[in-house]
């Protein structure tokens, strides 16, 4: 079983809509999370961290839920330009260095 | 100017051969990372380093080796180069000072295919 698992998609949504990722993780001792953004052929980039209680950044609201191990990434009001894949990431501990695992992405097409 | 460059974007090659990627840094960050990216595989840690004088391994470290000649450079060799690490390999920073110190900051990528 992977570390941190995403649906590849692609989600196809039509602009405006509002659209939900979920990414599971295995290690229960992870200690903070993040979504990165990824444009095709291009370097990830952070998104938001997610904390505990859930935060939002204008239309981005992401949540965590340490029962179940998962985290979640909500975009409403789709844009054409919010078509790209989304990682989701996970800090844990190797040892005693952190380490950051990333999700294979969710791909998101946001069309007209 | 891009704060992280990665030299060089693309870079053909065939088997046996020995290659060199190599990473620049004007962020003034102390933590440098190197990664390949394959599809259905996502990121995956290859070496990274915290100072001029420390270098570990990264869960897939076999095949690669790296040097850190500066703060700002932080280069990826593969000595003998084979198809299965035909990738697009990403260096990194990152600043533990910072309020976010675990964000990675990304090169915009080297698309290396071996023959």
């Amino acid at each position: 079983r992977k570390e941190v698992e995403q649906d590849p998609g692609p989600f196809n949504v039509p602009e405006g809509a509002t659209v939900a990722f979920n990414c599971t993780y295995s290690n229960s001792a992870s200690q903070s999370f993040f979504w990165y953004r990824q444009d095709c052929r291009k370097e990830p980039k952070l998104l938001m961290s997610v904390y505990s209680s859930g935060n939002e950044d204008g239309r981005f609201t992401a949540q965590l839920n340490r029962a179940s191990q998962y985290i979640s990434l909500l975009i409403r009001d789709s844009k054409l330009s919010d078509s790209a894949t989304y990682l989701c990431v996970a800090l844990g501990m190797a040892g005693t260095a952190s380490k950051l695992t990333f999700g294979t992405g969710t791909r998101l097409q946001v069309t007209l | 100017d891009a704060d992280v460059t990665q030299t060089p974007r693309n870079r053909i090659t065939k088997t046996g051969k020995r290659i060199m990627l190599e990473c620049s840094q004007t962020k003034g960050h102390d933590r440098m990372y190197w990664y390949r990216q394959d599809p259905g595989l996502g990121l995956r840690l290859i070496y990274y380093s915290f100072d001029v004088k420390d270098i570990n391994k990264g869960e897939i470290s076999d095949g690669y080796s790296v040097s850190r000649q500066a703060q700002a450079k932080f280069s990826l060799s593969l000595e003998s180069a084979i198809p299965n690490q035909t990738a697009l390999y990403f260096c990194a920073t990152s600043d533990p000072n910072y309020r976010e110190g675990n964000t990675q900051y990304f090169g915009p990528g080297t698309r290396l295919t071996v023959l």
